[in-house]
């Protein structure tokens, strides 16, 4: 079975704090995303990378950055934390052609 | 026009009904589809995978494609209140490599009551 484990579930960041969420995969995909979900307004993609060191923005990019220096950990950054940010963030990964992707179990992120 | 509209619910049903979920879609380039179910607090699962038109079954689940209408179809037979959650359809293009972006519709919250 895929697994896409998110190594943080429950964290309380004060606005400003540099917040780190870290995801890792297990079944040597390619692909990698980060999305956010939002009651009313459903999954968000931010960044998805498909390869070690390469990234590209999603829909809303803003406010965030990534890192992927190894094919099986994709990081979310929130430089700044918001509290727009608050929300849940869900990795997901992918084969590199692969049509459907795997999620991991969600952080749930409250900026205050 | 969203790519992907999904009734958002909530749909709530007796034990031992018939759940009936759908989606449609504007763009007749997608090829795949896929639904997911999510638990409250929880990540979203893949439930069911189809490719182009047609139909699939998994038990109770059977997921149908009509790219005729754009439009796509989840049933859950003889429901339980196990299959209490929200289901979210998806799509994606045929296979571009290194960019398989999926459209999401923005889920459809079901209870089944006991």
């Amino acid at each position: 079975d895929v697994k896409v484990t998110q190594s943080s579930r429950y964290l309380v960041k004060r606005t400003g704090e540099k917040v780190f969420l870290e995801c890792v995969q297990d079944m040597d995909h390619e692909n990698m995303f980060w999305y956010r979900q939002d009651p009313g307004l459903g999954l968000r993609l931010i960044y998805f990378s498909y390869d070690v060191k390469m990234k590209e923005k999603g829909d809303i990019p803003e406010g965030y950055s990534v890192s992927r220096e190894k094919k099986e950990r994709f990081s979310l950054i929130l430089e700044s934390a918001s509290t727009n940010q608050t929300s849940m963030y869900l990795c997901a990964s992918s084969e590199f052609s692969g049509n459907t992707i795997y999620f991991g179990e969600g952080s749930w992120l409250t900026v205050v | 026009q969203k790519e992907v509209e999904q009734d958002p619910g909530p749909l709530s049903v007796p034990e031992g009904a018939i759940v009936s979920l759908n989606c449609t879609y504007s763009n007749s380039a997608f090829q795949y589809f896929m639904w997911y179910r999510q638990y409250s607090r929880k990540g979203p699962e893949l439930l069911m995978y189809t490719y182009s038109s047609g139909n699939k079954e998994d038990g109770r689940f059977t997921a149908q494609v009509d790219k005729s209408s754009k439009y796509i179809s989840l049933f859950i037979r003889d429901s339980q209140p196990s299959d209490s959650a929200t289901y979210l359809c998806a799509m994606s293009l045929e296979r571009s490599y290194g960019n398989n972006r999926l459209a999401f519709g923005k889920g459809n919250q079901v209870v089944v009551i006991p």
